[in-house]
């Protein structure tokens, strides 16, 4: 597609299960970053990508936030035992190398009841 | 500690009229610095990128100015329409020596409402 997409857009979990948010990049992007917003906030760094690996996961809160990328291309932010302080927007934002521009998704909304 | 303030917090204005956001910042060592503008629902998106030595840069309606002694930027909009209501964040890229890319400081964002 043309631009970053995630899904799902909204997701309404209970507190102490578990989620998985995906993340599309823009085709040809290497770099892939994660970010929550909480409300009336900017967005906060969690996790960045480089390729495959985890370049710098330094935002991540807990060991209960883990994302994947296996393959350079399509990420995964995963959540175990939420709870509900967890709820907010998750961003996905990919990097264009040649000027270094990230470019976000639309969010994906959790809410843990 | 690297922060970026934004003020005001929010602002009404009326349709047609103009107004300016205002960011300050603290990044060092500062690679650039972005306004992204944030409607409801959505992700950021880039309206201005400035690096060190440019003072202003204009997109359409929207005028961002830089002063890199001082460590402060504005973001001007002329002549205001109803769909520059949005949430408007001031972003500055750190550069960390070694890595792959900059680190993204964000603000907290003004959050813009214009009246008709």
């Amino acid at each position: 597609g043309a631009g970053v997409s995630q899904t799902p857009s909204n997701k309404v979990t209970e507190k102490g299960k578990y989620v998985e948010l995906r993340c599309d990049p823009i085709s040809g992007h290497t770099a892939l970053y994660w970010y929550r917003q909480s409300l009336g906030q900017g967005p906060e760094f969690l996790i960045y990508f480089q390729g495959t690996g985890a370049a710098d996961d330094s935002g991540l809160p807990n060991d209960r936030f883990f994302a994947v990328r296996p393959e350079g291309s399509v990420s995964t932010l995963k959540i175990q035992r939420t709870e509900r302080g967890d709820s907010a927007v998750y961003l996905c934002a990919s990097r264009r190398l040649a000027d270094n521009e990230q470019f976000f998704g639309p969010g994906t909304r959790l809410t843990v009841l | 500690k690297n922060q970026v303030e934004q003020s005001p917090q929010s602002l009404i204005i009326l349709e047609g009229k103009n107004c300016t956001l205002q960011c300050n910042y603290t990044v060092s060592p500062f690679s650039n610095l972005r306004w992204y503008k944030q409607d409801t629902g959505r992700g950021p998106v880039s309206l201005t990128i400035m690096t060190f030595s440019e003072n202003t840069k204009s997109n359409g309606r929207y005028t961002a100015t830089l002063d890199a002694d001082t460590k402060q930027s504005s973001l001007h909009i002329t002549a205001s329409q109803l769909s520059d209501s949005a949430s408007y964040i001031c972003v500055v890229s750190a550069i960390i020596l070694g890595e792959y890319g900059n680190k993204l400081v964000f603000g907290a964002g003004t959050i813009l409402r214009v009246k008709s």
